[in-house]
């Protein structure tokens, strides 16, 4: 197993556009989480599943964002109507259990 | 926002030198954690504390959770040219057991 694979590395969009990023997580971690980080800053927590279920999501997922995982494997990160302040790094992350978690190496979007 | 207080925000490294970084939480945490990021690149878990008191070493990075439970510190000793970077810490729990804070970071660069 290779890790936390995520697609695309990059992405540049117009605003207005909407952008979608994928994530596949370790394949026998049954966790997998969200996180955006901007410039300068730690990561902040967007949302948790435990594996199909979507658990939590944070306030700093407006009603643009939505997240799937739709068979507990893979999953999507989908924004609507991008905006400038949409642009930051958006990690995903991984864990069988509460410990251990491995980070992807991110996708970085910049709305132009 | 950033619950966690990292400090020093940055500084510079000479080779051979030990430094030191630490964190500070308005609010317990069960976990601690220290990661280490590179330019685009995601997070890498570097060592990870489970028990206040817990002093614990990975190499030449030994770290420590604050008896208090809200503070833990990173040192690295002997300096080497590729510890630049940026080392995050971050806590978890108890409240829930699937998210991280993280603090803002300390970025490292070697002294010129």
């Amino acid at each position: 197993d290779t890790g936390v694979s995520q697609d695309p590395r990059h992405k540049i969009t117009k605003r207005g556009q909407n952008v979608t990023f994928r994530c596949d997580p370790i394949s026998e971690h049954n966790r997998l989480y969200w996180y955006r980080q901007t410039l300068g800053q730690g990561p902040e927590f967007l949302t948790y599943f435990q594996n199909e279920a979507q658990l939590e999501k944070s306030r700093l997922l407006s009603d643009r964002f939505s997240a799937e995982r739709p068979k507990g494997s893979f999953s999507t990160l989908e924004i609507q109507r991008t905006e400038q302040g949409d642009s930051a790094m958006y990690l995903c992350a991984s864990s069988l259990r509460a410990q251990g978690y491995t980070f992807g190496s991110g996708t970085r979007l910049t709305v132009v | 926002g950033q619950q966690l207080n990292q400090s020093p925000q940055s500084m510079f490294i000479q080779e051979g030198e030990d430094v030191s970084m630490n964190c500070t939480s308005s609010s317990i945490f069960n976990t601690w954690l220290w990661y280490k990021q590179e330019p685009g690149e995601g997070p890498v878990l570097l060592i990870a504390l489970y028990k206040a008191g817990e002093l614990t070493s990975n190499g030449r990075l030994t770290a420590q959770f604050g008896i208090t439970r809200k503070d833990s510190f990173l040192n690295i000793s002997a300096s080497i040219p590729s510890d630049v970077g940026i080392y995050f810490c971050a806590g978890q729990g108890p409240s829930n057991d699937y998210k991280l804070s993280f603090g803002a970071g300390t970025t490292v660069t070697v002294r010129a």
